[in-house]
């Protein structure tokens, strides 16, 4: 079955570290996505990337990026020079196929907290 | 582009009362999704609408749990009667087509419910 797991349930920095989110995933098919998406306090989930499971460059948007590793089935996602912005809960998500459709299936988040 | 709205943001109820949410998802999204989010937890599927037809409601609890997407745009969904483990955040997502992999799900900031 489908499956994301991210291991990491808090992590706390000072700000200007650098931050790295783990995210591993399970599936059986070949063709995926895999998304990033962050829910800060006001609690509505913004979309940050997607990737799909043919094109394993690295992406890199600002101070975020994003390491994709198909070999360890890992898409890791780095924030360099954290700000107290970033203080978040970060999930990995996967979308599987189901019945002709496809849904997400969501990590349990990693609540990242960034202090001044 | 306006995003996906919810209402209320906030509902405390007693148990066994009924409450309702709404959705307005994004102008010219063909999919909808209400999603329960525990605290600690990732987001979980409740039910996927494709246009006013519902597409998978596998994890809906039916004996208290009911949907509705008449004339495929908003979106009502609506617990009675609510128990205590009820308490959580009820996310609206919408997106262009179920279909594709690729699609990208945008949520709205979601109702906070406290059954009491």
């Amino acid at each position: 079955a489908q499956k994301v797991t991210q291991a990491q349930t808090e992590i706390s920095v000072v700000e200007k570290e650098d931050v790295t989110l783990d995210c591993v995933y399970e599936t059986r098919d070949t063709t995926y996505y895999l998304f990033w998406y962050k829910q800060p306090p006001s609690g509505e989930l913004v979309f940050l990337i997607r990737r799909n499971s043919f094109d394993e460059q690295n992406e890199i948007s600002g101070r975020y990026s994003w390491n994709f590793q198909k070999s360890t089935s890992s898409f890791n996602f780095t924030i360099t020079a954290s700000q107290v912005v970033d203080s978040a809960v970060y999930f990995c998500a996967l979308s599987e196929r189901s019945g002709g459709y496809n849904k997400l299936i969501f990590g349990a988040g990693t609540r990242l907290a960034v202090h001044p | 582009e306006a995003g996906v709205a919810q209402s209320p943001r906030y509902k405390i109820i007693e148990k066994r009362q009924s409450v309702a949410f709404w959705c307005n998802p994004i102008s010219g999204h063909a999919t909808l999704y209400w999603y329960q989010q525990i605290l600690g937890q990732g987001p979980k599927l409740l039910i996927q609408f494709q246009n006013n037809g519902v597409v998978d409601d596998s994890q809906l609890p039916k004996d208290r749990f009911s949907a509705e997407r008449l004339k495929g745009v908003d979106s009502t969904l609506k617990i009675q009667p609510a128990k205590l483990e009820d308490s959580a955040v009820y996310l609206c997502a919408s997106s262009l087509d179920l279909k594709g992999l690729r699609e990208t799900q945008y949520f709205g900031p979601g109702t906070r419910l406290l059954v009491l």
